[in-house]
């Protein structure tokens, strides 16, 4: 068990929709980052928030967006969704100091129909 | 561009039929390598950490090697529950922050 979880697990939903992916970090973890997975691509790093605020941008769509809350949990927002997002979608967390490995939950697998 | 590449794809071994996976990178200043292993159905779960050219981490059957352009996770007399997706990111100083590059898995298959 790395510590970290996300909700829901599974999520089905349909074209132009909007969803929200949370994650709650591992105790005492400043750092949350999204990762989408999908089969062509592979693990795609999307967003980093530390202790609230937004610090790094990856792939990240114009449709997707983050927060991070006061009290560290995370939350990913998907909008106006489209066939191709349907993936798995990892939150992972790490300590504040730069370098320390990233501790991943188990992910939302998102399907679109 | 900053890239990191698995070989090979996938693998079959025998148990106790020891191997290596290899992972190239070309990143403009690396902060840190990463081995993640990731089961059907579940997150990466991380491994080992390697900074500097030359370091070694071992971990039962696993040893993680760094080079200046490569990484190699040797597996010693692997058994059937090694059988996992091996993940290799690394974290490099451009302007992805701490996000990590990975490359596209290793998928080890360990027959009894």
């Amino acid at each position: 068990d790395s510590g970290v979880t996300q909700t829901p697990k599974h999520l089905i939903t349909a074209t132009g929709q909007r969803v929200t992916l949370r994650c709650s970090p591992r105790s005492g973890d400043l750092s949350v980052y999204w990762y989408q997975q999908s089969l062509d691509q592979g693990l795609q790093f999307l967003i980093q928030y530390y202790n609230g605020e937004e610090r790094a941008k990856g792939n990240i769509l114009e449709r997707f967006s983050a927060q991070q809350f006061p009290d560290l949990h995370s939350e990913l927002n998907l909008s106006s969704l489209e066939l191709g997002d349907s993936a798995l979608y990892f939150c992972a967390s790490s300590a504040d100091r730069a370098n320390q490995p990233q501790h991943f939950g188990d992910g939302t697998r998102l399907s679109i129909l | 561009e900053d890239q990191v590449t698995q070989s090979p794809e996938a693998l079959r071994l025998q148990e106790g039929e020891s191997s290596s996976l290899n992972c190239s990178y070309t990143v403009s200043g690396l902060r840190g390598l990463f081995w993640y292993r990731q089961d059907p159905g579940k997150g990466p779960e991380f491994l080992f950490t390697l900074y500097s050219a030359g370091e070694e981490k071992e971990k039962e059957r696993l040893k993680a090697t760094l080079t200046k352009k490569e990484s190699f996770l040797h597996i010693t007399a692997p058994k059937p529950e090694d059988s996992a997706t091996y993940l290799c990111a690394v974290q490099f100083s451009g302007g992805g922050a701490d996000g990590l590059t990975f490359g596209k898995g290793t998928h080890l298959i360990i027959q009894p």
